[in-house]
């Protein structure tokens, strides 16, 4: 089946400090990856994508690169800030057609000045 | 443009109460999901529609949940009668392009936060 694996958190970081959150996958076919971020009291936002292996989505400073021999899509930014304190899900689109995402569990960060 | 919108904010109701949570799409969009949030969770699809029709609920409970879009744009979740599991964030969703995987990016409403109590 489809599923998605984040690291646990709350993963507390100083500002200007460098960010991964890991995201592992297991699918069927070719899925499309994506970083949804979630702040306070709204909804989900579409981070960043990748729709196929070796591509590299980006947004905002933050970089995951969709890895199909690891079956990872690590989320990645070099230096973070205040502002960035949010949970972030990583999903997963199969390949076939319905659109449906799986979502991992997600991880909240916390940026502290 | 106006982005998804969903009502009510908040929600409390006892067990074996009904409730029922709406809808409102990005104009235009051909798709509209319905996922439930348990805390600490991801969502989890429960219904997806495209124009008025059903594509997938698999996961939703069918004893219990109902949803229905007339006329493929606003839509309605309902449960009856409600249990103390199914306090969740109830997330809407919508989405252009049925037939454009590559573009196809699901926008999201703030929620419906449900407690049964």
């Amino acid at each position: 089946g489809n599923s998605v694996t984040q690291m646990e958190g709350p993963v507390t970081l100083s500002e200007e400090a460098f960010l991964t959150i890991n995201c592992t996958y297991t699918a069927t076919g070719y899925p499309s990856l994506f970083w949804y971020v979630q702040y306070p009291g709204e909804g989900l936002q579409l981070l960043l994508k990748a729709t196929k292996a070796d591509d590299k989505g980006s947004n905002k400073g933050f970089e995951a690169t969709y890895r199909k021999e690891t079956t990872s899509f690590h989320l990645e930014k070099g230096s973070v800030q205040v502002s960035d304190s949010a949970v972030y899900f990583c999903a997963l689109r199969p390949g076939e057609y319905g659109n449906k995402l799986v979502f991992g569990a997600g991880t909240i960060l916390r940026v502290k000045s | 443009e106006a982005g998804v919108a969903q009502s009510p904010r908040y929600k409390i109701i006892e067990k074996r109460q009904s409730v029922a949570f709406w809808c409102n799409p990005i104009s235009g969009h051909a798709t509209l999901y319905w996922y439930q949030q348990i805390l600490g969770q991801g969502p989890k699809l429960l219904i997806q529609f495209q124009n008025n029709g059903v594509v997938d609920d698999s996961q939703l409970p069918k004893d219990r949940f109902s949803a229905e879009r007339l006329k493929g744009v606003d839509s309605t979740l309902k449960i009856q009668p409600a249990k103390l599991e199914d306090s969740a964030v109830y997330l809407c969703a919508s989405s252009p392009e049925p037939t454009n995987l590559a573009k196809n990016i699901q926008y999201f409403g703030a929620g419906t936060r449900l407690s049964v109590l």
